[in-house]
């Protein structure tokens, strides 16, 4: 909900482009991860963060406790990159909580 | 990668009657989870628990019990559903990281 705010949300990207995804958190996130729901409605693990940067062939993904964002960037664009993408922020007491997501189309 | 079965995949049910939706997870997670996905609204979060016998109130408990009778399995427990409760349904495990199942498409009609 309103604890984490992901933008844009929704993004069409031409293949072969770059682009960022970005969450900011109200609540005192202490690790953020990444997925990916592909079109059959799968959530695919992408990152798993505590503070600081994991990079994954294209996709690279910051998680800033500080100043209480993460972001995802996604490097040459394919199309199977299409799909939503949800930031998740683990706090509290193992509660984790959803971003609305980012639908993100990639065109050839 | 950790494993979590749910079931049933697909259900149909009527107005005021008993569901119950089932999660097994082989991995030997103590926290486990079940999530609501509607349009409009991304993943929110129902009951979890953190261990057998355990179960806590998520961010939108009314109208869902959960039962946690082992390590393995977290069950969502829908006593009298309503259409308003149509929805899919996600189950998750971990200990840290979490994992998710592939999800009970649920119509209440």
């Amino acid at each position: 909900g309103d604890q984490v705010k992901q933008s844009p949300s929704a993004l069409s990207l031409q293949e072969g482009t770059n682009s960022a995804l970005r969450c900011n958190f109200s609540i005192a996130t202490t690790t953020v991860q990444w997925f990916l729901q592909n079109p059959r409605g799968s959530l695919m693990n992408l990152f798993y963060l505590v503070p600081g940067t994991k990079e994954n062939g294209r996709l690279k993904s910051t998680f800033n406790s500080k100043e209480s964002y993460s972001t995802l960037h996604i490097r040459d664009a394919q199309l199977e990159d299409s799909g939503t993408y949800f930031c998740a922020a683990h706090y509290g007491n193992e509660k984790i909580t959803f971003g609305a997501g980012t639908k993100l189309t990639i065109k050839p | 990668e950790a494993a979590v079965t749910q079931s049933p995949r697909n259900k149909v049910a009527v107005t005021g009657g008993k569901v119950t939706l089932s999660c097994n997870q082989t991995n030997n997670h103590n926290n486990m989870y079940w999530y609501r996905q509607d349009t409009g609204h991304g993943l929110r979060l129902i009951h979890y628990s953190y261990g057998a016998g355990s179960t806590e109130k998520g961010d939108i408990p009314d109208g869902y019990k959960a039962s946690r009778p082992s390590q393995e399995n977290f069950s969502l427990i829908l006593e009298l559903a309503t259409p308003s409760q149509t929805s899919v349904y996600f189950c998750a495990s971990g200990g840290g990281e979490v994992f998710f199942g592939k999800g009970t498409r649920l119509t209440v009609v």
